[in-house]
């Protein structure tokens, strides 16, 4: 069983909708990240938040907004979204500790934007 | 910007030997991790390396040169579970993970 949960699992969307993903991590870490994965391409960092603080912004447009409420959550809203935004969202967490800090993935909302 | 390769597709038999080769080029380095995702699924990390070496985990291996900007992931035994994506990542900050393509396996019977 994971440690790290996304809501929801699937969506599909018009690109004058606005929705959001859900991630949850349960196990006491202090850095989340958003990734987005499209087919054939290898995972994109899109946002790190350490300790409820944004700490990496990779030139992500502005029609992704992140939002980190406590160290356990963290969303991503989106509004006005084009169909090349269709891809995998991932969500991670770490401890945040020195060495090895690995990286611990959800599931992943699957995105299709119509 | 960061540059990390793999091959995109290897293919084995049950019970063989397949050694996945990541390159990279990086602006800084701070460790390089291994993960495995099955279709459909979340990466689950399999192997971290930050010193030259080889680091052994059972029927997995994996190999770094820092020198050489080279790792490599060894799946000993393939098993038909094994058939997945494999994916090279490279640290190279406090936070920020550089993924390359990935490298799908299949093994066949």
């Amino acid at each position: 069983e994971t440690g790290v949960t996304q809501t929801p699992r699937h969506l599909v969307m018009g690109m004058t909708n606005k929705k959001s993903l859900k991630c949850e991590q349960h196990l006491g870490h202090n850095a989340m990240y958003w990734y987005k994965q499209s087919a054939k391409k290898p995972l994109e960092l899109m946002f790190v938040y350490s300790l409820e603080e944004r700490v990496e912004n990779n030139s992500v447009p502005s029609r992704f907004s992140p939002e980190c409420p406590n160290s356990s959550h963290l969303f991503l809203h989106l509004h006005t979204l084009q169909p090349e935004d269709s891809a995998l969202y991932l969500c991670a967490s770490s401890p945040q500790r020195q060495g090895q800090e690995t990286q611990y993935f959800g599931p992943g909302t699957r995105l299709l934007v119509l | 910007g960061q540059n990390i390769d793999q091959p995109t597709e290897m293919t084995a038999t049950e019970g063989a030997i397949v050694q996945i080769n990541c390159t990279y080029q990086t602006s800084g380095f701070n460790g390089l991790f291994w993960y495995q995702q099955h279709a459909g699924e979340a990466p689950t990390f399999l192997s971290y390396n930050v010193l030259d070496g080889l680091e052994e985990k059972g029927r997995f291996s994996s190999f770094l040169s820092r020198s050489k900007g080279y790792s490599y992931l060894l799946l000993k035994e393939l098993q038909m579970k094994d058939s997945a994506s494999y994916l090279c990542a490279v640290r190279d900050g406090d936070y920020k993970l550089s993924f390359g393509a990935g490298t799908t396996v299949t093994v066949r019977a």
